[in-house]
């Protein structure tokens, strides 16, 4: 089965720097790859998303990169907040020959915390 | 719109005991899962639903068991609760398979002692 590795698992930043969490993927044909925000205690939220048809998308002051030839992608997070403190998962889904049912295949999560 | 609704919030059971954490939603989605999160972990998946009577295993599905009566309602079933069972459990549904957001409920807390 798929398998997704999340790195760093703890990041700590100033307020207004730029934080970068990366995942790496195993199987080539994956072609979705969300990412999502979890503050203490919440669910998770759907932040930004990319498909594999796109190396790059932007929302304000996020950003999705992708790379599918290296297997990886990166959420870039700018002019960081201590609001955008919370876990960042970044999930795959799989496409085995198209029949995924939408099941996702979630990293281990990254904490951070941006300090004042 | 409420989303997608879990209950309970929280629960503890003791070793050997049984419960059901509920899961229903109303967007009219046709996809639902159950995923577990252990601490420092990402979320596993414990079982899924494409629609009304159809349910298949997840990557950890060993404990539990799922029926999918309604479009809405999504129970997950531990039987004979155990600690390894200890974990925030989280409902998720999605319109159709991909590529589309998974909505999330709220999360239950188990803790088996």
């Amino acid at each position: 089965g798929e398998n997704v590795e999340q790195h760093p698992s703890t990041l700590s930043v100033q307020e207004g720097d730029s934080a970068v969490i990366k995942c790496t993927y195993s199987d080539s044909a994956s072609n979705y790859f969300p990412w999502y925000k979890q503050e203490l205690g919440k669910r998770p939220q759907l932040i930004i998303d990319i498909r594999s048809n796109v190396g790059e998308k932007k929302d304000q002051r996020i950003a999705v990169t992708l790379n599918k030839t290296a297997k990886h992608f990166s959420l870039h997070i700018t002019e960081t907040q201590p609001e955008d403190s919370a876990v960042y998962f970044c999930a795959v889904l799989a496409n085995a020959g198209g029949t995924s049912y939408g099941k996702l295949t979630f990293g281990q999560g990254t904490i951070l915390t941006v300090h004042p | 719109n409420a989303g997608v609704t879990q209950t309970p919030k929280f629960r503890i059971l003791k070793i050997g005991q049984s419960m059901t954490l509920q899961c229903t939603q109303d967007m009219n989605h046709n996809y639902m899962y159950w995923y577990r999160q252990d601490p420092g972990m990402g979320l596993k998946l414990i079982y899924y639903s494409v629609g009304a009577g159809i349910t298949d295993k997840g990557e950890v599905p060993n404990g539990y068991n799922v029926s999918r009566s309604t479009t809405e309602d999504f129970p997950l079933r531990l039987e004979l609760a155990a600690p390894s069972q200890t974990s925030v459990y989280f409902c998720a549904s999605t319109l159709r398979d991909a590529p589309t957001e998974a909505f999330f409920g709220q999360g239950t807390r188990l803790t088996v002692v």
